[in-house]
């Protein structure tokens, strides 16, 4: 089972559609869990980290269920601008006792007018 | 404040030839990391640094790929001799994280290498 698993996608959907983005972990000993948002050729950027009792950035709600290791991210409202690749990220804890990030490959959104 | 910056931020090279990446992290982080990002493989960690010393080299692919940073403002990832299958798009980033804990990580726009 791969670290991180993601729908590759595209989801396409109209402007004003609300969409959700699921994705699956392996490590049960994970601690910190992302969204990250990446543009066309362009590097990664943090969307918003996701809390075990869920947690809501304007138009932009995620929810980690630990139980059965999920996150989604659920986008009301969508915007033209919110056409991107949206990146599942969860911590890994290395042997060193240090933390890294793995990132899944991401889920292609594409939002028409 | 500048961002993490890479250079060169495309390079076209033939198979054999010696490439270095270049970066310079956010002021201030002690963590830096470099990735690989590919279509078929997604984002990789590639070799991951705290306070100038290598912690993971473990997604290093072979011991063509070698990594310094020969101090806090500075790092360079090395492929030689660079082959075909090493086009990718190359990402560094910096996080000041601690030890055990997972931050923000801010990414450089990334290196475009393509060897032919």
């Amino acid at each position: 089972r791969k670290e991180v698993e993601q729908d590759p996608g595209p989801f396409n959907v109209p402007e004003g559609a609300t969409v959700a983005f699921n994705c699956t972990y392996s490590n049960s000993a994970s601690q910190s869990f992302f969204w990250y948002r990446q543009d066309c050729r362009k590097e990664p950027k943090l969307l918003m980290s996701v809390y075990s009792s869920g947690n809501e950035d304007g138009r932009f709600t995620a929810q980690l269920n630990r139980a059965s290791q999920y996150i989604s991210l659920l986008i009301r409202d969508s915007k033209l601008s919110d056409s991107a690749t949206y990146l599942c990220v969860v911590n890994r804890a290395t042997d060193s006792g240090y933390s890294t990030l793995t990132f899944g490959k991401g889920t292609m959104l594409l939002v028409s007018p | 404040d500048a961002g993490v910056i890479q250079s060169p931020r495309h390079e076209v090279t033939e198979m054999g030839q010696e490439v270095t990446l270049r970066c310079k992290p956010i002021s201030g982080h002690n963590s830096l990391f470099w990735y690989r990002q590919t279509m078929m493989r997604g984002l990789e960690l590639l070799i991951y640094f705290n306070n100038n010393v290598p912690i993971d080299d473990s997604g290093m692919p072979e011991d063509r790929f070698s990594a310094k940073m020969p101090n806090a403002s500075f790092s360079t990832l090395k492929i030689q001799p660079s082959e075909p299958r090493d086009s990718a798009v190359y990402f560094c980033a910096s996080e000041s994280g601690l030890q055990g804990s997972s931050y923000e990580q801010y990414f450089g726009p990334g290196t475009r290498l393509t060897v032919t």
